[in-house]
């Protein structure tokens, strides 16, 4: 079993729409938890990290983790074209080095 | 401009032939680790380092080598490439592990 599960899509919406993306993982020793955003042809770009379970709020971009069903999500509000890309979640163990990925969500915003 | 840089971006080479992939943070980040990302594996850790001299495997280190004699510089070495090591390879570095990795702009590898 993969450390962490993501549905790759690919995920189609609208201009403006609410965007829901998610996860799930599956070692509980996870702490820290990680949105990254990665254009065609580009490195991966970190969005939000977020300690422990809880929200976090950055803009339009919204974090939450569920530490007891072991789920992640990113919302995006009011998403623009400029959101199309491959979104990737990633847990880690601790303030350790070893980071885990999901193999990534293709998002198209269509105008 | 802070940043992570990794060279060459595109690499074609032939099996066996030794190569280094160079990679340099201008953040003085104390970790920094190596990537590889494949259709449908996502992104896999290689080898990480804590600090100088400090190293240490990720989930797929055979065939790889690092070092880290210098905080910013962190190279991949295949001593002997091989056709599965074709791939998409991320240089990262971070503060800390939990804050999250700055990812550089990849070096597209191709073993023939």
């Amino acid at each position: 079993q993969k450390e962490v599960e993501q549905d790759p899509g690919p995920l189609s919406v609208p201009e403006g729409a609410i965007v829901s993306l998610n996860c799930t993982y599956s070692n509980s020793a996870f702490q820290y938890f990680m949105w990254y955003r990665q254009y065609s042809r580009k490195g991966p770009e970190l969005l939000m990290y977020t300690y422990s379970s809880g929200n976090k709020e950055d803009g339009r971009f919204t974090a939450q983790v569920d530490k007891s069903s072991k789920y992640i999500s990113l919302f995006i509000r009011d998403s623009q074209p400029s959101d199309s890309a491959t979104y990737l979640c990633a847990g880690c163990i601790g303030t350790g080095n070893q980071f885990y990925f999901g193999t990534g969500t293709s998002l198209t915003v269509i105008p | 401009e802070a940043q992570v840089t990794q060279n060459p971006r595109y690499l074609i080479t032939v099996t066996g032939k030794k190569l280094t992939v160079t990679c340099s943070q201008n953040m003085n980040h104390e970790y920094m680790s190596w990537y590889r990302q494949d259709p449908g594996l996502g992104l896999r850790q290689i080898y990480y380092s804590m600090n100088v001299e400090v190293t240490d495997k990720g989930d797929v280190p055979e065939g790889y080598k690092v070092s880290r004699k210098e905080k910013r510089n962190f190279p991949l070495i295949l001593e002997s490439p091989s056709p599965n090591q074709t791939s998409l390879y991320f240089c990262a570095s971070s503060p800390t592990g939990g804050h999250g990795y700055t990812f550089g702009s990849g070096t597209r590898l191709t073993v023939v």
